[in-house]
Protein backbone atom coordinates (compact mmCIF):
# COMPACT_ATOMS: atom_id res chain seq x y z
CA UNK A 1 0.00 0.00 0.00
CA UNK A 2 1.24 3.52 -0.79
CA UNK A 3 2.25 5.39 2.73
CA UNK A 4 -1.85 6.30 3.43
CA UNK A 5 -2.65 6.45 6.81
CA UNK A 6 -6.09 7.13 8.35
CA UNK A 7 -7.30 7.48 11.75
CA UNK A 8 -8.85 6.03 13.57
CA UNK A 9 -10.13 3.34 11.40
CA UNK A 10 -13.46 3.26 13.72
CA UNK A 11 -15.53 5.46 15.39
CA UNK A 12 -19.28 5.86 17.14
CA UNK A 13 -20.29 8.65 17.64
CA UNK A 14 -23.77 10.33 19.01
CA UNK A 15 -25.71 12.92 17.16
CA UNK A 16 -24.34 16.60 17.38
CA UNK A 17 -20.87 15.89 18.01
CA UNK A 18 -17.71 16.91 16.40
CA UNK A 19 -15.89 14.57 14.36
CA UNK A 20 -12.45 15.28 12.94
CA UNK A 21 -11.24 12.00 10.66
CA UNK A 22 -7.21 12.74 9.77
CA UNK A 23 -5.45 11.36 6.41
CA UNK A 24 -1.71 11.18 6.77
CA UNK A 25 0.32 10.62 3.85
CA UNK A 26 3.95 10.07 3.44
CA UNK A 27 4.26 10.01 -0.58
CA UNK A 28 4.41 14.21 -0.96
CA UNK A 29 1.80 14.61 -3.28
CA UNK A 30 0.11 17.36 -3.96
CA UNK A 31 -3.78 16.08 -4.00
CA UNK A 32 -5.78 14.77 -1.18
CA UNK A 33 -9.76 13.72 -1.52
CA UNK A 34 -12.13 12.63 0.92
CA UNK A 35 -14.69 10.37 -0.69
CA UNK A 36 -17.92 8.46 1.50
CA UNK A 37 -19.16 5.59 0.33
CA UNK A 38 -22.65 4.12 0.90
CA UNK A 39 -24.28 1.06 -0.85
CA UNK A 40 -25.83 1.72 -4.29
CA UNK A 41 -24.54 5.24 -4.39
CA UNK A 42 -20.48 4.32 -5.17
CA UNK A 43 -17.93 6.76 -3.67
CA UNK A 44 -19.04 9.92 -3.65
CA UNK A 45 -16.35 13.17 -3.62
CA UNK A 46 -16.51 15.09 -0.14
CA UNK A 47 -13.85 17.80 -0.34
CA UNK A 48 -10.18 17.78 -2.44
CA UNK A 49 -6.81 19.50 -1.77
CA UNK A 50 -4.51 20.12 -4.07
CA UNK A 51 -1.74 22.17 -1.94
CA UNK A 52 -1.35 23.47 1.35
CA UNK A 53 -4.42 25.50 2.69
CA UNK A 54 -5.80 24.99 -1.23
CA UNK A 55 -8.89 23.31 -0.61
CA UNK A 56 -12.36 22.78 -2.87
CA UNK A 57 -15.56 21.35 -2.53
CA UNK A 58 -16.52 18.15 -3.70
CA UNK A 59 -20.31 17.28 -4.62
CA UNK A 60 -21.06 16.12 -1.16
CA UNK A 61 -19.52 18.69 0.72
CA UNK A 62 -22.60 19.84 2.91
CA UNK A 63 -21.73 19.36 6.77
CA UNK A 64 -18.21 18.96 6.08
CA UNK A 65 -15.57 21.11 6.46
CA UNK A 66 -11.50 20.41 5.58
CA UNK A 67 -8.00 21.57 6.59
CA UNK A 68 -4.51 21.17 4.93
CA UNK A 69 -1.97 23.23 7.09
CA UNK A 70 1.03 20.51 6.14
CA UNK A 71 1.37 18.74 2.68
CA UNK A 72 0.88 15.66 4.37
CA UNK A 73 -2.38 15.76 6.22
CA UNK A 74 -5.73 16.48 5.57
CA UNK A 75 -8.22 16.51 8.27
CA UNK A 76 -12.14 16.25 7.57
CA UNK A 77 -14.32 17.57 10.00
CA UNK A 78 -17.91 17.39 10.84
CA UNK A 79 -19.06 19.78 12.65
CA UNK A 80 -22.18 18.44 14.18
CA UNK A 81 -22.95 14.79 12.88
CA UNK A 82 -26.25 13.60 11.89
CA UNK A 83 -27.02 9.96 11.10
CA UNK A 84 -27.31 10.74 7.12
CA UNK A 85 -23.29 11.00 8.07
CA UNK A 86 -23.11 7.61 8.47
CA UNK A 87 -20.59 6.31 6.12
CA UNK A 88 -17.13 4.44 5.23
CA UNK A 89 -15.07 7.43 4.77
CA UNK A 90 -11.82 7.47 2.64
CA UNK A 91 -8.77 9.40 1.98
CA UNK A 92 -6.86 9.23 -1.73
CA UNK A 93 -3.97 11.03 -2.70
CA UNK A 94 -2.39 11.43 -6.08
CA UNK A 95 0.73 13.38 -7.73
CA UNK A 96 -0.42 15.37 -10.57
CA UNK A 97 -4.58 15.04 -9.46
CA UNK A 98 -6.73 12.86 -12.13
CA UNK A 99 -4.10 12.73 -14.52
CA UNK A 100 -2.57 10.17 -12.46
CA UNK A 101 -3.72 7.54 -10.93
CA UNK A 102 -5.51 7.42 -6.90
CA UNK A 103 -4.05 5.76 -4.04
CA UNK A 104 -6.48 5.25 -1.21
CA UNK A 105 -6.45 4.83 2.52
CA UNK A 106 -8.14 1.80 4.27
CA UNK A 107 -11.07 3.58 5.05
CA UNK A 108 -12.90 4.72 8.62
CA UNK A 109 -16.11 3.18 9.53
CA UNK A 110 -18.37 6.41 11.29
CA UNK A 111 -21.40 5.29 12.88
CA UNK A 112 -23.94 7.88 13.94
CA UNK A 113 -25.91 6.84 16.49
CA UNK B 1 -24.90 14.30 -9.89
CA UNK B 2 -21.84 12.89 -12.52
CA UNK B 3 -21.50 10.20 -11.26
CA UNK B 4 -21.51 7.39 -13.47
CA UNK B 5 -22.99 3.60 -13.86
CA UNK B 6 -21.39 0.52 -13.64
CA UNK B 7 -23.25 -2.33 -15.61
CA UNK B 8 -24.20 -4.94 -14.75
CA UNK B 9 -24.38 -4.29 -10.69
CA UNK B 10 -23.25 -8.02 -10.00
CA UNK B 11 -21.44 -10.50 -11.83
CA UNK B 12 -20.86 -14.46 -10.67
CA UNK B 13 -18.78 -16.44 -13.00
CA UNK B 14 -16.69 -19.79 -13.30
CA UNK B 15 -13.16 -19.93 -12.61
CA UNK B 16 -11.36 -19.72 -15.93
CA UNK B 17 -14.28 -17.60 -17.74
CA UNK B 18 -13.80 -14.32 -18.94
CA UNK B 19 -15.73 -11.03 -17.07
CA UNK B 20 -17.03 -8.22 -18.58
CA UNK B 21 -18.34 -5.39 -17.18
CA UNK B 22 -19.45 -1.80 -18.37
CA UNK B 23 -18.94 1.88 -17.48
CA UNK B 24 -21.04 4.75 -18.59
CA UNK B 25 -20.35 8.18 -18.24
CA UNK B 26 -21.78 11.94 -17.98
CA UNK B 27 -19.16 14.64 -19.27
CA UNK B 28 -16.10 14.71 -21.46
CA UNK B 29 -13.10 13.49 -20.17
CA UNK B 30 -9.50 13.57 -20.01
CA UNK B 31 -9.19 9.51 -19.07
CA UNK B 32 -11.03 7.12 -17.46
CA UNK B 33 -9.75 4.44 -14.79
CA UNK B 34 -10.39 1.60 -13.40
CA UNK B 35 -10.10 0.69 -9.68
CA UNK B 36 -10.73 -2.88 -7.79
CA UNK B 37 -11.69 -2.87 -3.99
CA UNK B 38 -11.74 -5.82 -1.99
CA UNK B 39 -14.00 -6.30 0.61
CA UNK B 40 -13.54 -4.25 3.49
CA UNK B 41 -10.50 -2.75 1.58
CA UNK B 42 -9.33 0.80 -0.15
CA UNK B 43 -9.52 1.12 -3.81
CA UNK B 44 -6.77 0.03 -5.62
CA UNK B 45 -5.80 1.32 -9.31
CA UNK B 46 -5.75 -0.93 -11.84
CA UNK B 47 -5.69 0.72 -15.24
CA UNK B 48 -5.99 4.17 -17.13
CA UNK B 49 -7.02 5.16 -20.62
CA UNK B 50 -6.67 8.77 -21.95
CA UNK B 51 -9.49 10.10 -24.18
CA UNK B 52 -7.45 9.77 -27.06
CA UNK B 53 -6.88 6.20 -26.55
CA UNK B 54 -9.35 3.57 -27.46
CA UNK B 55 -7.78 0.38 -25.81
CA UNK B 56 -5.67 -0.75 -23.53
CA UNK B 57 -4.31 -3.70 -22.43
CA UNK B 58 -2.27 -4.67 -18.84
CA UNK B 59 -1.98 -8.15 -17.75
CA UNK B 60 -5.29 -10.36 -17.97
CA UNK B 61 -6.94 -6.58 -18.00
CA UNK B 62 -8.46 -5.37 -21.20
CA UNK B 63 -9.74 -1.45 -21.02
CA UNK B 64 -11.78 -0.38 -24.15
CA UNK B 65 -12.86 3.43 -24.44
CA UNK B 66 -15.54 5.10 -26.80
CA UNK B 67 -16.05 8.79 -26.20
CA UNK B 68 -18.78 8.93 -28.50
CA UNK B 69 -20.93 6.67 -26.19
CA UNK B 70 -19.34 7.91 -23.20
CA UNK B 71 -18.35 4.74 -22.11
CA UNK B 72 -15.74 2.02 -20.98
CA UNK B 73 -15.61 -1.75 -21.00
CA UNK B 74 -13.29 -3.68 -18.57
CA UNK B 75 -12.21 -7.29 -19.59
CA UNK B 76 -10.80 -9.56 -17.22
CA UNK B 77 -9.67 -13.06 -18.76
CA UNK B 78 -9.06 -16.02 -17.05
CA UNK B 79 -10.60 -14.66 -14.04
CA UNK B 80 -9.33 -16.42 -10.85
CA UNK B 81 -11.30 -16.68 -7.82
CA UNK B 82 -8.58 -14.23 -6.35
CA UNK B 83 -10.22 -11.66 -8.46
CA UNK B 84 -13.48 -11.77 -6.50
CA UNK B 85 -14.07 -7.84 -5.56
CA UNK B 86 -15.94 -4.60 -6.54
CA UNK B 87 -14.50 -2.37 -9.83
CA UNK B 88 -15.15 0.82 -10.11
CA UNK B 89 -14.82 3.08 -12.82
CA UNK B 90 -13.38 6.86 -12.35
CA UNK B 91 -13.84 9.46 -15.01
CA UNK B 92 -11.69 12.57 -14.62
CA UNK B 93 -12.85 15.54 -16.88
CA UNK B 94 -12.14 19.06 -15.49
CA UNK B 95 -11.77 20.10 -11.96
CA UNK B 96 -9.30 17.74 -10.14
CA UNK B 97 -12.07 15.80 -9.61
CA UNK B 98 -12.60 11.88 -10.38
CA UNK B 99 -15.96 10.86 -10.48
CA UNK B 100 -16.54 6.93 -10.07
CA UNK B 101 -19.11 5.13 -10.51
CA UNK B 102 -21.60 2.83 -8.61
CA UNK B 103 -19.36 -0.13 -8.99
CA UNK B 104 -20.02 -3.76 -10.35
CA UNK B 105 -19.61 -6.54 -7.93
CA UNK B 106 -17.97 -9.41 -9.30
CA UNK B 107 -17.87 -13.28 -7.93
CA UNK B 108 -15.45 -15.74 -9.30
CA UNK B 109 -16.49 -19.17 -8.66
CA UNK B 110 -13.06 -21.86 -7.35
Amino acid sequence: DAGITQSPRHKVTETGTPVTLRCHQTENHRYMYWYRQDPGHGLRLIHYSYGVKDTDKGEVSDGYSVSRSKTEDFLLTLESATSSQTSVYFCAISEWGGNTEAFFGQGTRLTVV
Amino acid sequence: SQQGEEDPQALSIQEGENATMNCSYKTSINNLQWYRQNSGRGLVHLILIRSNEREKHSGRLRVTLDTSKKSSSLLITASRAADTASYFCASYGTGNQFYFGTGTSLTVIP
